[in-house]
């Protein structure tokens, strides 16, 4: 069974960083691609970025919004895909999940996980 | 590319025929996904390349379109499908979602 677990949510103060975790379980995690998407709550989804497969070498894109502030990585021993998250803003408030992406020509997110909550306030 | 669902919500009866489109500001071809998002869940892909149908999920729901105009179709509403419905590009970087159209118990 697919499961993508996020942790490492929480409270944080404006100009802060953190950095989030998804653990990944039942499929071969480094033959996928892996998004985030972040939701503040009662709002629509945002992407974040991608890192690619292991055969990409694992590269990365970014949405504008976060570029050069958030950075995905992955370490494959422990089936793990991460966001460090660097001087946060109110506006980074929000729920953030993983989501493994399909690997047959579509680039549909076919499972997410749960999501942690994300809330940047002083 | 932005998406423009729409409507932003709309209130409608079990058993009712339900149309939400998604509009993309340029050519897309079918790299378009349709999710579910139940309150409180995470959401889930129903549809994917505009048109195929994950599996698992009710025959009910059904996608089509390409190139700039989708259209996710519920035929007959359950008490199950209300819930928020987004739509989502993968044409091009940056991948973008529409805005999500609230289907609400009339």
């Amino acid at each position: 069974e697919v499961q993508l677990v996020e942790s490492g949510g929480g409270l944080v103060r404006p100009g802060g960083s953190l950095r989030l975790s998804c653990a990944a379980s039942g499929f071969s995690f480094s033959d996928h691609y892996m998004d985030w998407v972040r939701q503040v709550p009662g709002k629509g989804l945002e992407w974040l970025g991608r890192s690619r497969d292991k055969a990409h070498h694992y590269s990365t894109e970014y949405a504008a919004s976060v570029q050069g502030r958030f950075t995905i990585s992955r370490d494959a021993s422990k089936d793990s895909l991460y966001l460090q998250m660097n001087i946060l803003t109110t506006e980074d408030t929000a729920v953030y999940h993983c989501a493994r992406v399909r690997t047959s020509g579509s680039y549909d997110l076919d499972f997410w996980g749960q999501g942690t909550l994300v809330t940047v306030s002083s | 590319i932005q998406l423009t669902q729409s409507p932003s919500s709309l209130s409608a009866s079990v058993g009712d025929r339900v149309t939400i489109t998604c509009r993309a500001g340029q050519d897309i071809s079918s790299f378009l996904a349709w999710y579910q998002q139940r309150p409180g869940n995470a959401p889930k892909v129903l549809i994917y390349a505009a048109s195929t149908l994950q599996s698992g999920v009710p025959s009910r729901f059904s996608g089509s379109g390409s190139g700039t105009d989708f259209t996710l179709t519920i035929s007959s509403l359950q008490p199950e499908d209300f819930a928020t419905y987004h739509c989502q590009q993968f044409k091009s970087y940056p991948v973008t979602f529409g805005q999500g159209t609230k289907v609400e118990i009339k």
